[in-house]
């Protein structure tokens, strides 16, 4: 079965910095990878996603990340966050022959002005 | 944009009780899931479907059953609620990208 590791629960910024919010994962089959953002109070919403290809994938709000496969990893970037970005951000990994999708246990984003 | 509609929105029962969780989607997506969120664990999957009469089981499915009636509606049940099952409930659905409900908060007193 898949796992998702996302090591940092809390990362504080301010307005104007750059992030890094780290996702690894483990499964030895075909997967999908995917960034989801929950602000407070509601359900997930996507992000971004990777499956093949270009292993840097852009998302919406300026957010992209960046797939590795020797470090069994898909971290979420962003070079100039807003106030607005504070949320808790989910890393997933789906497989493709089950479909089923697993979740990390969420990185709580605070962006102080 | 997808919908996923979940109901009720709220609803508190007592240990043993019996308690229905709801979820519809209007976008004919084959999958659909049940996810619980916890402080400090995340989401983790209950049960998931691919399609009406399909179940197969996630990672905590313990006290749990589910039942996809059609493509569109995915039930959860809690047959004998415990204490340990109060949570936030999240049901999606999926092709690829994964659309959430609102969400359905249980407390089990």
């Amino acid at each position: 079965t898949q796992t998702v590791s996302q090591s940092d629960a809390h990362v504080t910024v301010f307005e104007g910095d750059s992030v890094e919010l780290r996702c690894n994962y483990s499964y030895g089959g075909s997967i999908y990878l995917s960034w989801y953002i929950q602000h407070h109070g509601h359900g997930l919403q996507f992000l971004l996603k990777y499956y093949s290809g270009n292993p840097v994938v852009q998302g919406v709000n300026g957010f992209e990340a960046e797939f590795s496969k020797s470090d069994s990893s898909f971290h979420l970037r962003k070079a100039s966050v807003h106030w607005s970005d504070s949320a808790v951000y989910f890393c997933a990994v789906r497989t493709s022959n089950t479909n089923k999708v697993v979740f990390g246990t969420g990185t709580r984003l605070q962006v102080l002005p | 944009e997808a919908a996923v509609t979940q109901s009720p929105r709220n609803k508190v029962t007592v240990t043993g009780g019996n308690v229905t969780l709801s979820c519809r989607q209007t976008n004919s997506h084959n999958y659909m899931y049940w996810y619980r969120q916890d402080t400090g664990h995340g989401l983790r999957l209950i049960h998931y479907s691919y399609g009406a009469g399909n179940l197969q089981i996630g990672d905590v499915p313990d006290g749990y059953k589910a039942t996809r009636t059609t493509q569109e509606d995915f039930f959860l049940l809690l047959e004998l609620a415990s204490p340990s099952q109060t949570s936030l409930y999240f049901c999606a659905s999926s092709e690829e990208t994964l659309y959430f409900g609102s969400g359905t908060r249980l407390t089990v007193l």
